[in-house]
C-alpha cells in the first residue's frame, strides 16, 4: 500500500495552524499512525488508529480520517512542533510509510 | 518507562558481516513484537521486518527478505539485526521499534529506539 503525503513542505508561522494530509492507495480502514521526527532524533508516535492520541500528546494535535484519506492538524504551532511528520499504515504487510511532510518556520 | 537501547554506530567495509542489537527495558520483553526500520540519510522510513520474542517467529518485508536476518534472545531482552555481506547501499540509520497490537488486532509502531548508524564504505 502506497501512502502519499501532502504537501511535501509546509511553511508555517509559530502560533498558526498546520494541516497535513496522508492518502492511501487502498482502503486501510483506520489502521494509520502518525509520527513526528525532529532533526537528529528518533520518530515519536503521535496517533494510532488514525485518531487515538499517544500518551501525553498536547491537545493542539488532532488526527482524523478513515478509508484512504487522513489528516493531521496542529492548532497553534509551537517551536517544538517543527520537523518531519510521517504517516504509516499497518493494515497490510509490509507496513509502509509516507514520504513525509516537513513543517518549517515561515 | 519503556526503553529500547541500541548498540553503537558501526563503520564497515562492503562484504563484511554485521550484527546490531536492541535491548528492551521497562516492560516484559515478550509482551510486544520488535521491529526494525531503515532510514537512509535524507530519505524516508522503510519497515524491514519484525520478530516475536516469545517464539522467535519472524515476518519480513519483501524488500528485505534474504538481505537481513532478524532474531531475538528473550533471556537477555535483546533483539538483533544481522547482515552476512554488507553493501554500500546498506548505509543508513536503523531503528529498533516496539510494535503493539491495536484494539482491532493490527500492529502499529509504538516506541522507537534512538537508532544505530551503519556506514558501509570501502
Amino acid at each position: 500500500i502506497v501512502l502519499t503525503q501532502s504537501p511535501a513542505t509546509l511553511s508555517v508561522s509559530p502560533g498558526e495552524r498546520a494541516t497535513l494530509s496522508c492518502r492511501a492507495s487502498h482502503t486501510i480502514t483506520n489502521n494509520l499512525a502518525w509520527y513526528h521526527q525532529r532533526p537528529g532524533e528518533a520518530p515519536r508516535l503521535l496517533f494510532y488508529g488514525a485518531s487515538t492520541s499517544a500518551t501525553g500528546l498536547p491537545a493542539r494535535f488532532n488526527g482524523g480520517g478513515s478509508g484512504t484519506e487522513f489528516t493531521l492538524t496542529i492548532t497553534g504551532l509551537q517551536p517544538e512542533d517543527f520537523g518531519l511528520y510521517f504517516c504509516q499504515q499497518y493494515d497490510n504487510w509490509p507496513l509502509t510509510f509516507g514520504q513525509g511532510t516537513k513543517v518549517e518556520v515561515k | 518507562e519503556v526503553q529500547l537501547v541500541q548498540s553503537g554506530a558501526e563503520v564497515k567495509k562492503p562484504g563484511e558481516s554485521l550484527t546490531i542489537s536492541c535491548q528492551g527495558s521497562g516492560y516484559s520483553f515478550g509482551t510486544y513484537l520488535i521491529g526494525w526500520v531503515r532510514q537512509v540519510p535524507g530519505k524516508g522510513l522503510e519497515w524491514m521486518g519484525l520478530v516475536n520474542p516469545v517464539d522467535s517467529s519472524t515476518k519480513y518485508s519483501p524488500s528485505f527478505t534474504g538481505q537481513v536476518t532478524i532474531s531475538a534472545d528473550r533471556s537477555i531482552n535483546t533483539a538483533y539485526l544481522q547482515w552476512r555481506s554488507l553493501k554500500a547501499s546498506d548505509t543508513a540509520m536503523y531503528y529498533c521499534t516496539i510494535q503493539k497490537a491495536s484494539p482491532t488486532g493490527y500492529y502499529y509502531v509504538a516506541y522507537w529506539g534512538l537508532g544505530t548508524l551503519v556506514n558501509v564504505s570501502s
